[in-house]
C-alpha cells in the first residue's frame, strides 16, 4: 500500500476554506484515495474518496492531481465543529481492513 | 440509537484480569472489525471479520481474541490483560464492494481501557 504523508498540524480561520494536503507519491493505478475524520476521540467518520476524477459531496471536495502524486481535502466553509484530525489513505480497492489509519493532520478551526 | 453500539464505554481494570468488549450493530452489514488507538497515534487493527464463521487476525491480535456471536454481534477479549493493553477501543463495521473502492467504515464511540 502506498504511503500516505501529512502535516501534523493545521489551523484555519473559521468560514473560510480548509485545506488539507496528502502526499501520495508512491501510490499505484488501483489504489483509492480515502478521507476520514476523528472528532476528539469519537470514532472515525468517512468524508469522501476517489480514484481519479475529483469528487465532491455535502461534506467536502477531493482534488486529486493529475499524476495521482497528491491530493486535497477542502472542507468550503470550515466551522469550529470541523475541528478533527483528519486521516488520508491510500489503499488499493477491495476489503476495508486494508485501510491503514496513520497520524493524520490535527486541524483547528478557530473562531 | 447508534448504528453500532460498543459496551462498555469506559473500564478499568487490573493486570490479569479477563476483560470482554462487546460490540452490536444495525447496519445489516457482514463485516466487522476491532481496532487500538493509542495517545497520538492511528488506528491499529486487531481483528476482521467477514461473516460469523470468517474471522482473521490483523495488525496486532496477539492477547487479544474475538468471538462473532451473530452478524450483529463481534466481541473482544482480552483473557488476560496488561497495563499495555490499556487504550481506546474501537469497532467497526463496513459493507464490502467487490471490484470497487473498500466499503465505508462506520466506527462505534469507542470503550477506553485502563489496565492497572
Amino acid at each position: 500500500d502506498a504511503k500516505t504523508t501529512q502535516p501534523p498540524s493545521m489551523d484555519c480561520a473559521e468560514g473560510r476554506a480548509a485545506n488539507l494536503p496528502c502526499n501520495h507519491s508512491t501510490i499505484s493505478g488501483n489504489e483509492y484515495v480515502y478521507w476520514y475524520r476523528q472528532i476528539h476521540s469519537q470514532g472515525p467518520q468517512y468524508i469522501i474518496h476517489g480514484l481519479k476524477n475529483n469528487e465532491t459531496n455535502e461534506m467536502a471536495s477531493l482534488i486529486i492531481t493529475e499524476d495521482r502524486k497528491s491530493s486535497t481535502l477542502i472542507l468550503p466553509h470550515a466551522t469550529l465543529r470541523d475541528t478533527a484530525v483528519y486521516y488520508c489513505i491510500a489503499s488499493p480497492q477491495g476489503g476495508s481492513e486494508k485501510l491503514v489509519f496513520g497520524k493524520g493532520t490535527k486541524l483547528t478551526v478557530n473562531p | 440509537d447508534a448504528d453500532v453500539t460498543q459496551t462498555p464505554r469506559n473500564r478499568i481494570t487490573k493486570t490479569g484480569k479477563r476483560i470482554m468488549l462487546e460490540c452490536s450493530q444495525t447496519k445489516g452489514h457482514d463485516r466487522m472489525y476491532w481496532y487500538r488507538q493509542d495517545p497520538g497515534l492511528g488506528l491499529r487493527l486487531i481483528y476482521y471479520s467477514f461473516d460469523v464463521k470468517d474471522i482473521n487476525k490483523g495488525e496486532i491480535s496477539d492477547g487479544y481474541s474475538v468471538s462473532r456471536q451473530a452478524q450483529a454481534k463481534f466481541s473482544l477479549s482480552l483473557e488476560s490483560a496488561i497495563p499495555n493493553q490499556t487504550a481506546l477501543y474501537f469497532c467497526a463495521t463496513s459493507d464490502y464492494r467487490p471490484g470497487g473502492a473498500a466499503g465505508e467504515l462506520f466506527f462505534g464511540e469507542g470503550s477506553r481501557l485502563t489496565v492497572l
